[in-house]
């Protein structure tokens, strides 16, 4: 079993929709929880972190942590045909120690 | 820009030939990696280099070798590749107070 498990999609949503993502860990030791977005053939780049349990919001994006479920989500509001991506999760002990990733998962948002 | 720069950007090698990868970052970060990302498989940690003169094994580094030139470089060594090797590669780096990595755009590698 993978440390991080992330549901590879596709996800396919209409324009406007909310998108749900979610990963599930085992390692109750990692605090550090962030989320990447990868636009194909383009590296990932990071979207949203958050520290511990709670909720982070940036504008269109919310990113919870339930670490008692070891459970972390990534809303996005009102999807654009532009959020089309495959998002990461990742998430890491400590700030600046390695990070442990989902396999991503796959969004399309149709116009 | 700021960033993580890699070169080349595609590459393809015949079997059994070799080749260089390279990385470089310029915000003065500590940590730095290399990963391979293959359908299905996701991101997979090669090697990486906590700081300046240390290296160590990821998930899958057999067939790779890494050197850590200066804080700034950090490159990956096929020294004999093969199809089982085609993949993109991304270098990223990290630094102490930062939440996350800054990844570069990629390396497309295909061994024929």
């Amino acid at each position: 079993q993978k440390e991080v498990e992330q549901d590879p999609g596709p996800l396919s949503v209409p324009e406007g929709a909310i998108v749900s993502l979610n990963c599930t860990y085992s390692n109750s030791a990692f605090q550090y929880f962030m989320w990447y977005r990868q636009y194909s053939r383009k590296g990932p780049e990071l979207l949203m972190y958050t520290y511990s349990s709670g909720n982070k919001e940036d504008g269109r994006f919310t990113a919870q942590v339930d670490k008692s479920s070891k459970y972390i989500s990534l809303f996005i509001r009102d999807s654009q045909p532009s959020d089309s991506a495959t998002y990461l999760c990742a998430m890491s002990v400590a700030a600046g120690n390695k990070l442990t990733f989902g396999g991503g998962t796959r969004v399309l948002v149709k116009p | 820009n700021a960033g993580v720069t890699q070169t080349p950007k595609f590459q393809v090698l015949k079997t059994g030939q070799s080749m260089t990868l390279q990385c470089a970052q310029d915000m003065n970060h500590n940590s730095m990696y290399w990963y391979r990302q293959d359908p299905g498989m996701g991101l997979r940690l090669i090697y990486y280099s906590a700081s300046e003169g240390t290296t160590d094994k990821g998930e899958v580094p057999n067939g790779y070798n890494v050197s850590r030139l200066n804080k700034r470089e950090f490159s990956l060594r096929l020294e004999s590749a093969a199809p089982s090797q085609t993949s993109v590669y991304f270098c990223a780096s990290g630094g102490a107070q930062n939440y996350g990595y800054t990844f570069g755009s990629g390396t497309r590698l295909t061994v024929v």
